[in-house]
């Protein structure tokens, strides 16, 4: 089966670093990406792994080890309109073709 | 680029009706696009695949008759709710993907928020 796990909520500070993780267990794989999700709003995009390793961009990192099916978004300098969701989402390919599967999405909450 | 656009953005309609929701890939042809469903606090559900000229294809747990989804053309996906009930107010939510050989990245739609009373 498909299962993806993220923490449900965290919370943090301004100017503070937070790790959000999640794992995975997927039948096939093509990718694992980030989405930012305001409430009411479409997810957009922040980050694609494929392989192994860090991929830095601005303020925003993610982590990806494929064999232990486990990856991490790191926020550095937290502002307070980084408060969202974020959604942790594999790409596998079903009898559809290439689908993502999202996870629950972590709430975090930035605080002055 | 790669912008996507839904329509209606809200929609309140009466039980027992049928609503229409478009979602349009504005700049880019799309081969493929995705439905879905995500109800508060939830993350997103996909309801199905849908590839240009051929019928979808729906997840497991997802009605076809209930939930109709056209896409007819490189640009244009329709999903239809037929005869809605109260607990199909959900938030609902397409993506494309673009048909250049490098693409893996889905472009979502702003979402279209149904209530159906």
């Amino acid at each position: 089966g498909q299962n993806i796990d993220q923490p449900t909520e965290m919370t943090a500070t301004e100017g503070a670093i937070v790790q959000i993780n999640c794992t995975y267990q997927t039948s096939g794989f093509n990718g694992l990406f980030w989405y930012q999700q305001h409430a009411g709003e479409a997810p957009t995009f922040l980050s694609y792994n494929v392989l192994d390793g860090l991929e830095e961009k601005g303020r925003f990192s993610s982590f990806l080890s494929r064999s232990k099916g486990y990856s991490y978004l790191l926020l550095k300098e937290l502002q307070m309109k980084d408060s969202a969701s974020y959604l942790c989402a594999v790409s596998t390919t079903g009898q559809a073709g290439t689908a993502l599967i999202f996870g629950k999405g972590t709430t975090l909450s930035v605080s002055s | 680029g790669a912008v996507v656009s839904q329509h209606p953005s809200w929609v309140i309609c009466k039980s027992g009706t049928s609503v229409k929701i478009e979602c349009r890939s504005l700049d880019f042809q799309a081969t493929t696009m995705f439905w879905y469903r995500q109800f508060p606090k939830q993350s997103l559900m996909l309801m199905a695949t849908s590839n240009e000229g051929s019928k979808a294809t729906y997840e497991q747990g997802v009605e076809k008759d209930k939930f109709l989804i056209n896409h007819a053309s490189l640009t244009l996906s329709t999903l239809t709710v037929t005869s809605a009930h109260p607990e199909d107010s959900s938030f609902y939510i397409c993506s494309a993907r673009g048909n250049w050989a490098s693409s893996y990245e889905q472009y979502f739609g702003p979402g279209t928020r149904l209530t159906v009373t």
